[in-house]
């Protein structure tokens, strides 16, 4: 184990449906991502919190909403997405995310479908 | 342009033998390179870190090399498992500036009996 717990691990949805992905670290890092993996693609990182601020959209649209209520957790919320958007959503964290030497935490993913 | 790419893209070998995977860089100014690996249905786990001055760093059955120069690094696994089959992605970090993440696609490794 990491130290980096995501849930849930598997989610299929409409694509009308409201769902949020959860993920919490208890390493005492202060940075958390939210990473998309694609077949046959890098990990594309989607949002960046540093103690609890946003440093960083990558122009992910809005059907995708990150919250992060403390430096522990960490959270995003679908909403009407579409089947493109189905793929390994990862969660990770850092001891620092703006300077060098960051390793990067990973949880398990949620592997989510959208039908 | 920051770019990691991986080569080859997926790999077959036998229980026992041993491989090389490949990852060439563009990412400037370097930090760092990590191999991570990954296991099917799980997160990325980091294997080695190598930084500038450090061209062979071992980790029981993985050896990793770095050629800053030419911008290469390698991972050599020896006497391969089965449980070593999995992704094996290249991950680059750039020495300055916020989100200096730079990830390859991976190797995907299968190992037979």
């Amino acid at each position: 184990e990491t130290g980096v717990t995501q849930t849930p691990r598997h989610l299929v949805m409409g694509m009308t449906n409201k769902k949020s992905l959860k993920c919490e670290q208890h390493l005492g890092h202060n940075a958390m991502y939210w990473y998309k993996q694609s077949a046959k693609k890098p990990l594309e990182l989607m949002f960046v919190y540093n103690f609890k601020e946003q440093t960083e959209n990558n122009s992910v649209p809005s059907r995708f909403s990150p919250e992060c209520p403390n430096s522990s957790h960490l959270f995003l919320h679908l909403h009407t997405l579409q089947p493109e958007d189905s793929a390994l959503y990862l969660c990770a964290s850092s001891q620092d995310g703006m300077s060098g030497n960051t390793e990067a935490f990973f949880g398990q993913g949620t592997r989510l479908t959208v039908v | 342009k920051n770019q990691v790419e991986q080569s080859p893209q997926s790999l077959i070998i036998l229980e026992g033998k041993n491989c090389t995977l490949q990852c060439n860089y563009t990412v400037s100014p370097f930090s760092n390179l990590r191999w991570y690996k990954q296991d099917t249905g799980r997160g990325p786990v980091s294997l080695t870190i190598m930084t500038f001055s450090e061209n062979t760093k071992s980790n029981r059955r993985y050896t990793a090399t770095l050629d800053a120069d030419t911008k290469q690094s390698s991972l050599h696994i020896t006497a391969s498992q089965l449980s070593d089959s999995a992704s094996y992605i290249c991950v680059v970090e750039r020495k300055t500036g916020a989100n200096n993440l730079f990830f390859g696609t991976g190797t995907r490794l299968t190992v037979i009996p």
